[in-house]
């Protein structure tokens, strides 16, 4: 049992390249989750799903899309990096709402 | 809009030294106070939840209580390996509000042996 898994660790990208971040869960929970994290401002909420084949917006949802296909997994799209968009970046999972958020390890992403 | 403030923002103990980290909220209808532990670029690791004034947990060395305006994190006879950042959330209720989580900006806790 993984939990939540994230890929890749790390990644550098040039403004304006796109790329894709994957988010798996293997608790087969319906509500999952993107946040970045950056010094001083705290975890805030990009996108959410809250089951398969739905997503919104959260917080911060300018610059990112996201899909949700399978159940498990959770993609976070940049189509045209900003140095503005480097973070770090967790995804969550939960089996409902209400109910404890289980976070990744986390994507570390800079924008040159 | 709801708000999360944690006090202090950076905390050093001795080991053995008891303390108290706080977390103050304004939400308009409190569903569920979160607590995290995180280590240095790892992601949050949960801890406890509270869903009403009066409610304790513990955990080991830890103990989480909450009031009307605001959490605290007690910690006793505090250990080296007990050195994190510690993030409250708060989740309020209504509308899209359901699934968010509002997040501090969490205190930095270290523990010198």
């Amino acid at each position: 049992n993984a939990g939540v898994t994230q890929t890749p660790k790390f990644r550098v990208l040039k403004t304006g390249q796109s790329m894709t971040l994957l988010c798996a869960q293997d608790m087969n929970h319906e509500y999952m989750y993107w946040y970045r994290q950056d010094p001083g401002m705290g975890l805030r909420l990009i996108h959410y799903s809250v089951g398969e084949g739905t997503t919104a917006k959260g917080e911060v949802p300018d610059g990112y899309n996201v899909s949700r296909l399978k159940k498990q997994n959770f993609l976070l799209g940049l189509e045209s990096a900003a140095p503005s968009q480097t973070s770090v970046y967790f995804c969550a999972s939960s089996p409902g709402t209400l109910r404890t958020q289980y976070f990744g390890p986390g994507t570390r992403l800079l924008v040159l | 809009e709801d708000q999360v403030t944690q006090s202090p923002e950076a905390l050093r103990l001795q080991e053995g030294e008891s303390s108290s980290l706080n977390c103050s909220y304004t939400v308009s209808g409190l569903r569920g106070l979160f607590w995290y532990r995180q280590d240095p670029g790892k992601g949050p690791e949960f801890l406890f939840t509270l869903y009403s004034a009066g409610e304790e947990k513990e955990k080991e060395r830890l103990k989480a209580t909450l009031t009307k305006k605001e959490s605290f994190l007690h910690i006793t006879a505090p250990k080296p390996e007990d050195s994190a950042t510690y993030l409250c959330a708060v989740q309020a209720g209504g509308g899209g509000s359901n699934y968010k989580l509002t997040f501090g900006k969490g205190t930095l806790l270290t523990v010198n042996p």
